[in-house]
């Protein structure tokens, strides 16, 4: 059964900082992993979805990549904004099935 | 491209009421998800449809929960009696296919009373 874990669990930078979010995995049998950003009372926005064959992918200021045999995935957002506070939630599907797991996501603040 | 439309967004009952959840995914997706949020934790999945197809209903306790997706497109979530362990946020994502990326709507926000 796939578990994702995110720690921490709430991080809180000033502004213009670089930083690296985690999630790791249990099952490497994954078909793709997904990172979402949830504000608050609102649903999920899909930012980079990188499939199993995959590194990483890039966004804008995010870039993602994932590492199977260590079962684990970064997020880095560089320069960060106060407009990127929200919490943000990593997926993986449970091995051999197309199911998403969540971790239970981080609680980012950037401070003005 | 319009995104994924759910409704109502809020809905407050009383225990025992039953409650309906509407969703109408983005056009031309073929898969469609329901999950459940409770606060502070990630969503939880309870159905997946293939088309009209229920693929995955492992999670959805079949004893109050119901789902159908007539004709492929929009699909409507029932609870019947609700409980008060019901209180979350109800989510409906969708995408073109099972191992694609997934979009999700707003969510329906249930309180159980």
């Amino acid at each position: 059964k796939q578990e994702v874990t995110q720690i921490p669990a709430a991080l809180s930078v000033p502004e213009g900082e670089n930083l690296v979010l985690n999630c790791s995995f249990t099952d490497s049998a994954i078909y793709n992993l997904q990172w979402f950003r949830q504000d608050p009372g609102k649903g999920l926005t899909s930012l980079l979805l990188i499939q199993s064959s995959q590194r990483e992918q890039t966004s804008g200021r995010l870039n993602a990549s994932l590492d199977k045999s260590s079962g684990r995935s970064t997020l880095y957002i560089a320069a960060s904004q106060p407009g990127d506070s929200a919490t943000y939630l990593c997926a993986a599907t449970q091995g051999g099935s197309e199911k998403l797991v969540f971790g239970k996501g981080m609680k980012l603040t950037v401070n003005p | 491209e319009a995104g994924v439309v759910q409704s109502p967004r809020y809905k407050i009952i009383e225990k025992k009421q039953p409650v309906a959840f509407w969703c109408n995914p983005i056009s031309g997706h073929n898969t469609l998800y329901w999950y459940r949020q409770n606060l502070g934790q990630g969503p939880e999945l309870l159905i997946r449809y293939e088309n009209e197809e229920a693929v995955d209903d492992s999670q959805l306790p079949k004893d109050r929960f119901s789902a159908e997706r007539l004709k492929g497109v929009d699909s409507t979530l029932k609870i019947q009696p609700a409980e008060l362990g019901d209180s979350a946020v109800y989510l409906c994502a969708s995408s073109p296919s099972g191992r694609d990326e997934q979009f999700f709507g707003p969510g329906t926000r249930l309180t159980v009373l």
